[in-house]
């Protein structure tokens, strides 16, 4: 079953901290991997998106990282900030699964001042 | 930037009525929308995927005559939920591709909290 697991579930830090949040899927044969964030009460934002055929995306103080033999991801938030509190989801686009991307149930951050 | 808004943001009804939640794409034509379900603590989930003009595609598992989908333009697609139940009680979320953007474009609405008593 193709699957997407995000770890942790919840993470708190001080401003400032740097952090990684991790996205492990099943399976190899991805079309790509794309990192989102969800506010309450709003929709989902695209962050970076990773085509499979790339190894790292960047913008600001966002990178994400992929590595298909292992089947993980991370998303590094560099100098976090009260502004980055939000749940980010990982999702995957599997050759096998279509058009659907494949959600993970996402880490909430919380950042505080 | 890309909207898409959803209406109502929260609908609150008696188990067995219908419920109609919008998906509106406010400035660009939308070719694919999609229909998401997110129970609390769990996964979004894809439910169906409409392209404009013609019937969804539903995911294994997702009753079709019970979540009724229409796609009737460029800028709005519509569920139904259909003599709602309890169990129906969830987020739903919809998401829309651009017709000029490439496959792995998708801007999300706000979300529709659905509950059923």
């Amino acid at each position: 079953k193709q699957e997407v697991t995000q770890i942790p579930a919840a993470l708190s830090v001080p401003e400032g901290e740097n952090l990684v949040l991790n996205c492990s899927f099943t399976d190899s044969a991805i079309y790509n991997l794309q990192w989102f964030r969800q506010d309450p009460g709003k929709g989902l934002t695209s962050l970076l998106l990773i085509q499979s055929s790339q190894r790292e995306q960047t913008s600001g103080r966002l990178n994400a990282s992929l590595d298909k033999s292992s089947g993980r991801s991370t998303l590094y938030i560099a100098a976090s900030q009260p502004g980055d509190s939000a749940t980010y989801l990982c999702a995957v686009k599997y050759i096998q699964a279509g058009t659907a991307l494949i959600f993970g149930k996402g880490t909430t951050l919380s950042v505080s001042s | 930037g890309a909207v898409v808004s959803q209406h109502p943001s929260r609908v609150i009804c008696k188990s067995g009525t219908s419920v109609k939640i919008e998906c509106r794409s406010l400035d660009f034509q939308a070719t694919t929308m999609f229909w998401y379900r997110q129970f609390p603590k769990q996964s979004l989930m894809l439910m169906a995927t409409s392209n404009e003009g013609s019937k969804a595609t539903y995911e294994q598992g997702v009753e079709k005559d019970k979540f009724l989908i229409n796609h009737a333009s460029l800028t709005l697609s519509t569920l139904t939920v259909t003599s709602a139940h309890p169990e129906d009680s969830s987020f739903y979320i919809c998401s829309a591709r651009p017709r000029d953007r490439g496959i792995d474009t998708q801007y999300f609405g706000p979300g529709t909290r659905l509950t059923v008593l």
